[in-house]
């Protein structure tokens, strides 16, 4: 059974940074591509962040481009999100969701997501 | 980037009605879209890859259509289960999201 299981979100002040991680399960997490999706409080979804089976490629919007950072460890099937520079409008259920195929970026498993709340 | 203009962003429907859900690419996406049903609380699940392709476990009343910059979902006889959020997300370039659309019941 495929899993994905978030962790690292919590309480951060604007400007500071905080690292989210991904434990992956039930599949071999070194042949998908891996992605961070994230949902603002009663708002829709955003992706964030791609990153390619190798970790040699990644993606994000403009939005968060040059603040965020994600990476991988096929050895230890784990993804993560380095925020830096978050601001309020960071403030989100981050998920992390596994792409279907290298070519086609839809998103077929999800995990159930951890809060991320940037405030003073 | 391509915009995904989604249309009602709320739908009031009572138990066995018809309800159409549309988005639109502001370029031609390929068909390359998906569906996806999320309850409070819970991450958003597949339900239609590739405009009207349903994924294993999406029940039959669930289907989609369209081409080129013009697409819909649809629930043929709503169901109580089926009282969630749905997005449509394109995967032709970097993937967007639309807006999301709230079902309730009437």
């Amino acid at each position: 059974e495929v899993q994905l299981v978030e962790s690292g979100g919590g309480l951060v002040q604007p400007g500071r940074s905080l690292k989210l991680s991904c434990a992956a399960s039930g599949f071999t997490f070194s042949n998908y591509y891996m992605a961070w999706v994230r949902q603002a409080p009663k708002k829709g979804l955003e992706w964030v962040a791609t990153i390619s089976t190798s970790g040699s490629r990644t993606y994000y919007p403009d939005s968060v481009k040059g603040r965020f950072t994600i990476s991988r460890d096929n050895a230890k099937s784990s993804l993560y999100l380095q925020m830096n520079s978050l601001k309020s409008e960071d403030t989100a259920t981050y998920y992390c969701a596994r792409h279907v195929a290298t070519t086609y970026w839809y998103f077929d498993f999800w995990g159930p997501g951890t809060m991320v709340t940037v405030s003073s | 980037d391509i915009q995904m203009t989604q249309s009602p962003p709320s739908l009031s429907a009572s138990l066995g009605d018809k309800v159409t859900i549309t988005c639109q690419a502001s370029q031609n996406i390929n068909k390359y879209i998906a569906w996806y049903q999320q309850k409070p609380g819970k991450a958003p699940r597949l339900l239609i890859r590739y405009t009207s392709t349903l994924e294993s476990g999406t029940p039959s009343r669930f289907s989609g259509s369209g081409s080129g910059r013009d697409y819909s979902f649809s629930i043929s006889n709503v169901e109580s289960e089926d009282i969630a959020s749905y997005y449509c997300l394109q995967y032709d370039n970097l993937p967007t999201f639309g807006g999301g659309t709230k079902l309730e019941l009437k």
